[in-house]
């Protein structure tokens, strides 16, 4: 089985805070992807990457930067966090190697930005 | 913008009747179809995935597939109270590695 693991599932943070989300995956699989997801918006992709040190801006990506250092691991910056990136946060991976674009996602953080 | 387009609901149904959710999209040349289900306060699951016109069946879950309509559909038989969740609609496009996802539609199960 796929298994995506995020730091945390619950996370308060206050505005202008640098805020770091880790993702980490162990099925060695290429592509990994960052969403935010609010009610009524559905899932926003912010940014994704295909291997180490590739990265991509979704469609929303201003306010976040992302890295990853480690085939393993994706990570989600907020520089200086702001009231409106209080969300829940979706960590998502896939395999390129099979035939399907099946994503697989993490447990999810509930960031609150006070 | 490709988008993909679902009714929010709620949908309510009685427990063991047929639920009927719905998506489109706008992408002509999207390629892949994929159904999540997600319950209140957790992390979308896969359901079905599919591919080719028509329909394709796994347990109480049928995938339904038009592309000259450009929607996909998936019905629930058998609905349980289980079933409640947010159903989620997504897409890959015709170029990219990304999925476009729908908002969801809230499916309630009436006992």
């Amino acid at each position: 089985d796929v298994k995506v693991t995020q730091s945390s599932r619950y996370l308060v943070k206050r505005t202008g805070e640098k805020v770091f989300l880790e993702c980490v995956q162990d099925m060695d699989h290429e592509n990994m992807f960052w969403y935010r997801q609010d009610p009524g918006l559905g899932l926003r992709l912010i940014y994704f990457s295909y291997d180490v040190k590739m990265k991509e801006k979704g469609d929303i990506p201003e306010g976040y930067s992302v890295s990853r250092e480690k085939k393993e691991r994706f990570s989600l910056i907020l520089e200086s966090a702001s009231t409106n990136q209080t969300s829940m946060y979706l960590c998502a991976t896939i395999n390129r190697r099979t035939s399907t674009d099946t994503q697989y996602f993490g447990p999810g953080t509930r960031l609150t930005v006070l | 913008q490709k988008e993909v387009e679902q009714n929010s609901g709620p949908l309510s149904v009685p427990e063991g009747a047929i639920a009927s959710l719905n998506c489109t999209y706008s992408d002509r040349g999207s390629q892949s179809f994929f159904w999540y289900r997600q319950y209140s306060g957790k992390s979308p699951e896969l359901i079905m995935f599919i591919y080719s016109n028509g329909d394709k069946e796994d347990g109480r879950f049928t995938a339904q597939l038009n592309k000259a309509s450009q929607y996909v559909s998936l019905l629930i038989r058998d609905s349980q109270p289980s079933d409640s969740a947010t159903y989620l609609c997504a897409v890959k496009p015709s170029e990219g590695n990304k999925l476009v996802f729908g908002a969801g539609t809230i499916l309630r199960v009436k006992s």
